[in-house]
């Protein structure tokens, strides 16, 4: 079955500065990927997605890259702030969008003023 | 607010005790999922229904657990004489038909004394 991990699995940055977290699947029939970010005592809130015929989507500070051949994509935030804060999950499903998600085990981010 | 609710949102219960949660997804969506989520871990997925159907279980959803969509809507999810094993976040998420992402509620955190 698939497997995803994600590295690091913390992260410590400077306000303004940029993340990136990364994770590689197993299954190369995994045709979604989304990334959720997950607050203390919050249930997971989906911030981007893509697909696997897109190589690249944007959404204002927050890129996400897929790259098939090696099986691995990347979240990028750019000018970070204290707000961005918080646990990302990535994710893999082979049956698209309406599939069961695989989860990495999360990355802690804080932002440090 | 229109998103996907959960009852109760903590549950402390004893051993080999019954409990049960609920779930309410946003109006309209047909697929209903359900995920646990231990501490450090990402989500796992545990089973899903489109529409009041229940598509697929996971093997992690042992015979002491149980879900329905009676009437395609809300859903429930029952565990039977719950283990301290059992103590986890549950976690409810619901999408659109064809295409549509998974957006979660907030959990219900249950602990097993």
């Amino acid at each position: 079955g698939e497997n995803v991990e994600q590295h690091p699995s913390t992260l410590s940055v400077q306000e303004g500065d940029s993340a990136v977290i990364k994770c590689t699947y197993s299954d190369s029939a995994s045709n979604y990927f989304p990334w959720y970010k997950q607050e203390l005592g919050k249930g997971p809130q989906l911030i981007i997605d893509i697909r696997s015929n897109v190589g690249e989507k944007k959404d204002q500070r927050i890129a996400v890259t897929l790259n098939k051949t090696a099986k691995h994509f990347s979240l990028h935030i750019t000018e970070t702030q204290p707000e961005d804060s918080a646990v990302y999950f990535c994710a893999a499903s082979y049956q698209g969008s309406q599939g069961n998600l695989i989860f990495g085990k999360g990355t802690k981010l804080s932002v440090k003023p | 607010d229109t998103g996907v609710s959960q009852d109760p949102r903590h549950k402390i219960t004893k051993r080999g005790q019954n409990v049960t949660f609920r779930c309410d997804p946003i109006s309209e969506h047909n697929r209903l999922y359900w995920y646990r989520q231990t501490l450090g871990q990402g989500p796992e997925f545990l089973t899903y229904f489109q529409n009041e159907a229940q598509l697929e279980k996971s093997r992690l959803l042992s015979d002491r657990f149980s879900a329905e969509r009676p009437k395609g809507s809300f859903s429930t999810l029952e565990i039977q004489r719950t283990e301290q094993g059992d103590s986890a976040m549950y976690l409810c998420a619901s999408s659109f038909p064809h295409r549509g992402a998974q957006y979660f509620g907030p959990g219900t955190r249950l602990t097993v004394l």
